[in-house]
């Protein structure tokens, strides 16, 4: 399978640790975005790459929040000193390198904190 | 973020057809999207229209597009048990290449 994959699927953890999820894209796509999904809402953007590049990342992401693609593939989003309202589904998406060409979703990792 | 606005319920009768509607707000629309996604899993792409066409067939998915109105629509025909999902409708904006999602429309199909 080449679709885009998230790891791990699920993590529980206490409130103030800090969590690492990974995600590797598709092997030709350029652009990877991240998302966060709560409850009954659509996905919220909360940072985009292209290539290794940061290009954008939401006002709304608190300085706990980190997310780095070393390389141009893989990409990590750490969460440092979780609080409860962290607890969502954090989904990867890439696209290739055409503008506004489709995102193709991984499947997620839902964070519980408790 | 730009306003992506669904309803959050549909109903529909095995067999029927499935109308799920879509407004938005963003005149620099590239590209608007229909995702599915079932419980527990991430958003499947189910079909896209650029945003100078005004309809796209896709086997049992129609969609069409009233750029005057910002208007997106998705037809399920013959819809199945098995398209119960949540559908979600995105537009792609060319600042800073980015993708809207609306909050999701709760697709319910009846045996």
């Amino acid at each position: 399978d080449t679709g885009v994959s998230q790891d791990p699927r699920h993590k529980i953890t206490k409130r103030g640790q800090n969590v690492t999820f990974r995600c590797d894209p598709i092997s030709e796509h350029n652009r990877l975005y991240w998302y966060r999904q709560t409850l009954g809402q659509g996905p919220e953007f909360l940072t985009y790459f292209q290539n290794e590049a940061q290009l954008e990342k939401s006002r709304l992401l608190s300085d706990r929040f980190s997310a780095e693609r070393p390389k141009g593939s893989f990409s990590t989003l750490e969460i440092q000193r979780t609080e409860q309202g962290d607890s969502a589904m954090y989904l990867c998406a890439t696209g290739g390198a055409r503008l506004n060409s489709p995102l193709h979703f991984g499947n997620g990792t839902r964070l519980t904190v408790t | 973020g730009e306003d992506v606005e669904q309803s959050l319920f549909l109903s529909v009768r095995e067999g029927d057809s499935s109308v799920i509607n879509c407004t938005y707000t963003d005149s620099s629309s590239t590209y608007l999207y229909w995702y599915k996604q079932e419980p527990g899993a991430g958003l499947q792409l189910l079909t896209y229209i650029f945003s100078n066409m005004d309809m796209k067939q896709d086997q049992r998915l129609t969609v069409l597009l009233n750029k005057k109105d910002k208007h997106l629509s998705l037809r399920i025909a013959d819809t199945q048990t098995g398209d119960s999902a949540i559908y979600f409708c995105a537009e792609g904006v060319t600042t800073g290449n980015q993708f809207y999602f609306g909050t999701g429309t709760s697709l319910t199909v009846i045996p």
